[in-house]
């Protein structure tokens, strides 16, 4: 079992339509980063969260340490938030580690 | 400064080449990550650097060679790679101990590296 599994792995949407991504992880983290990639593209870093909610935009993100679940949620979606919503969670216990990441979820939205 | 750059954007490079990614930061971040990743799968990390040494090398092939000169580069050095190491090279700093609810994570815009 992936220590951080995504659903859905895909999704298409209609444009307007509220959108939830869900990740669950089984170790200890410091922190949980979700993660923007469009196609051949680099990746940008939306949130990090250690607990409770973060709203930028029409982004937010929860997390629920206890539950080890975290939501990212798109209101109003728009086609251009198509793109990979990965989550990638870092270790607790101190230093550089590197990220675990999910497999991601393909996200489309539909005009 | 609040990015990671990553130089060059493309590379196509021969089995027989000698060639370098160059990745630069200057948000004073003191951990310093390479990643390679594959069309349609997560990053996979190579190599992490901390206070600019090797800290961890996730039993990487020899002919990726990591090299960090200062605390805001780091360099990959590729000779006779072959045509499967082609992917997608990101680059990536943090803090070393990230403060709650301090900086994350930044990524550079990756090195699209192509092994003829």
């Amino acid at each position: 079992k992936n220590e951080v599994e995504q659903s859905p792995q895909n999704l298409t949407a209609q444009e307007g339509e509220f959108i939830t991504i869900n990740c669950s992880y089984s170790v200890g983290i410091s922190a949980l980063h979700w993660l923007q990639q469009h196609p051949g593209g680099g990746i940008v870093s939306l949130f990090m969260l250690s607990s409770g909610k973060k709203k930028h935009g029409r982004l937010i993100a929860t997390i629920n340490i206890q539950e080890k679940h975290s939501s990212l949620h798109i209101t109003a979606s728009h086609p251009r938030d198509s793109a990979v919503y990965i989550c990638a969670v870092r270790r607790s216990g101190g230093g550089a580690d590197g990220l675990t990441f999910g497999k991601g979820t393909h996200l489309i939205i539909q005009p | 400064d609040t990015e990671v750059t990553q130089t060059p954007k493309h590379l196509v490079m021969g089995m027989t080449n000698k060639k370098s990614l160059k990745c630069e930061q200057h948000m004073g971040h003191r951990a310093m990550y390479w990643y390679k990743q594959k069309a349609k799968k997560p990053p996979e990390l190579m190599f992490v650097y901390s206070y600019e040494k090797l800290s961890i090398n996730e039993s990487v092939p020899s002919r990726f060679s990591p090299e960090c000169p200062n605390s805001s580069l780091l360099n990959l050095h590729l000779h006779a790679l072959q045509p499967e190491d082609s992917a997608l090279y990101l680059c990536a700093s943090s803090q070393v101990f990230p403060r709650l609810g301090g900086e994350g994570y930044t990524f550079g815009s990756g090195t699209r590296l192509t092994v003829v």
